[in-house]
């Protein structure tokens, strides 16, 4: 079937610009994670959906960054007035539950340029 | 150890060697332990989920190992091929899924 999928692959915007980043998960799984990875570090969590809801957010930067999840399926993260640090890649991954150990499945990423 | 920490940060092998990799974890209030692949321009993917102190598991050549008690596991790969050439990345799971992960270990096969 098919797998995560995400859009756009790439973007590049100009600093103070919002930017949408989409997630669509796996048919049928209800948990959704965003995270990141900027240059040189490791992969960043940043939230985590169970269905709609957004039970950890913990992981979000700054109150420039927002997420929301509809029908317990698309997802999207929003960057309002981007900065340069922005620039990573986002990867957003599904499983069948919020509840560990099921595998993540990730997506092929948006990679993200603040000019 | 408050973070994953995995080394060495990259690694060169000849075709044909065999490797291995280390990730270390926080040891308290363990719940999981992740081992994913990540070839450059795709996603990464799941290798092994571990949960019991002591247990292995294996996918073809590449094996992994866990100590939940000191707070380690390893990474087997047994005769590397070009393919093998990826990140890999561990990481540790609380009961909600979310991952926190180490900064990988960088593999490069020659032929």
């Amino acid at each position: 079937g098919a797998g995560v999928s995400q859009s756009p692959s790439n973007k590049v915007t100009e600093k103070g610009k919002d930017v949408e980043l989409r997630c669509d998960p796996i048919s049928g799984h209800t948990a959704l994670y965003w995270y990141r990875q900027s240059l040189g570090q490791g992969l960043e969590f940043l939230i985590y959906f169970q269905g709609n809801s957004a039970p950890d957010k913990s992981g979000l930067p700054s109150d420039r960054f927002s997420a929301e999840r509809t029908g317990g399926s698309v997802s999207t993260l929003t960057i309002q007035r981007t900065q340069q640090e922005d620039s990573a890649v986002y990867l957003c991954a599904s499983s069948y539950a919020g509840l560990a150990p099921n595998e993540q499945y990730f997506g092929p990423g948006t990679r993200l340029t603040v000019t | 150890i408050l973070n994953v920490e995995q080394s060495p940060q990259s690694l060169h092998v000849q075709e044909g060697d065999s490797t291995n990799f280390t990730c270390s974890f926080p040891s308290s209030n363990f719940y999981a332990l992740h081992w994913y692949r990540w070839e450059t321009a795709k996603s990464p993917e799941a290798l092994f989920v571990m949960t019991l102190n002591g247990d292995e598991k294996k996918k073809g050549r590449i094996s992994a190992t866990l100590n939940t008690k000191e707070g380690y596991s390893y990474l087997y790969i047994k005769g590397s091929q070009p393919e093998d050439s990826a990140t890999y990345l561990c990481a540790h799971s609380s009961n909600t899924g979310k991952l926190i992960f180490g900064q990988g270990t960088t593999l490069q096969v020659k032929p």
